[in-house]
């Protein structure tokens, strides 16, 4: 069964800083994982998606990467903003249909 | 091109009721799934559909429901209403094509809280 860890849970830094979020799973087996942000009430905007065969992907100050052996993806942010303040999700599909399996995600506080 | 749209936003039923919720995914997008968030449980999958079929479905209690429509418009319906229903519903659409791979893209949810 497919576990997916986020670590932290939570993290609050000064503005400018670069941060690394973690994610882990369990079952190397997987097609794809993918990037979530989502804001206090609010839907999940997607972020970077990374295919299996795939080691990174890069969008703006955002780079994910994969490494499937390990079962690890890290999502680095550069130089932070107040307005990167989210709760980040890392989610991967591993089979059944578009069935995305989350993390409980990292909690991000930036403050100025 | 227009997002995942939810309907409604906010809904506020008693114990026993039944809800149905409503979401249009992206234009030309055929697949679409609904999961439960709540602070306990996290993100969960209730069930996918694609051109009408339901082709997956999570370890959720036949109470939760669903259907798609010929124009790939979907429902979820929950009958019975308990406490722990109360919770933020997603929908999220993916790729016209017949493949599960790819990126998906989520609504603004709907908000049910259960009296």
């Amino acid at each position: 069964k497919q576990e997916v860890t986020q670590i932290p849970a939570a993290l609050s830094v000064p503005e400018g800083e670069n941060l690394v979020l973690n994610c882990s799973f369990t079952d190397s087996a997987i097609y794809n994982l993918q990037w979530f942000r989502q804001d206090p009430g609010k839907g999940l905007t997607s972020l970077l998606l990374i295919q299996s065969s795939q080691r990174e992907q890069t969008s703006g100050r955002l780079n994910a990467s994969l490494d499937k052996s390990s079962g690890r993806s890290t999502l680095y942010i550069a130089a932070s903003q107040p307005g990167d303040s989210a709760t980040y999700l890392c989610a991967v599909f591993s089979g059944g249909y578009n069935k995305l399996i989350f993390g409980a995600g990292t909690r991000l506080a930036v403050h100025p | 091109k227009a997002g995942v749209t939810q309907t409604p936003r906010y809904l506020i039923k008693t114990r026993g009721q039944q809800v149905t919720l409503s979401c249009s995914p992206i234009s030309g997008h055929r697949s679409v799934s609904w999961y439960q968030q709540t602070p306990g449980q996290g993100l969960q999958f209730l069930f996918e559909y694609f051109s009408e079929t339901q082709r997956n479905k999570g370890n959720f209690p036949g109470r939760f429901s669903g259907r798609q429509f010929s124009n790939s418009r979907s429902e979820m319906n929950v009958s019975t209403l308990e406490l722990g229903d109360s919770a933020l519903y997603l929908c999220a659409s993916s790729s016209p094509f017949r493949t599960a791979e790819d990126e998906q893209f989520f609504g603004p949810g709907t908000r049910l809280t259960v009296l």
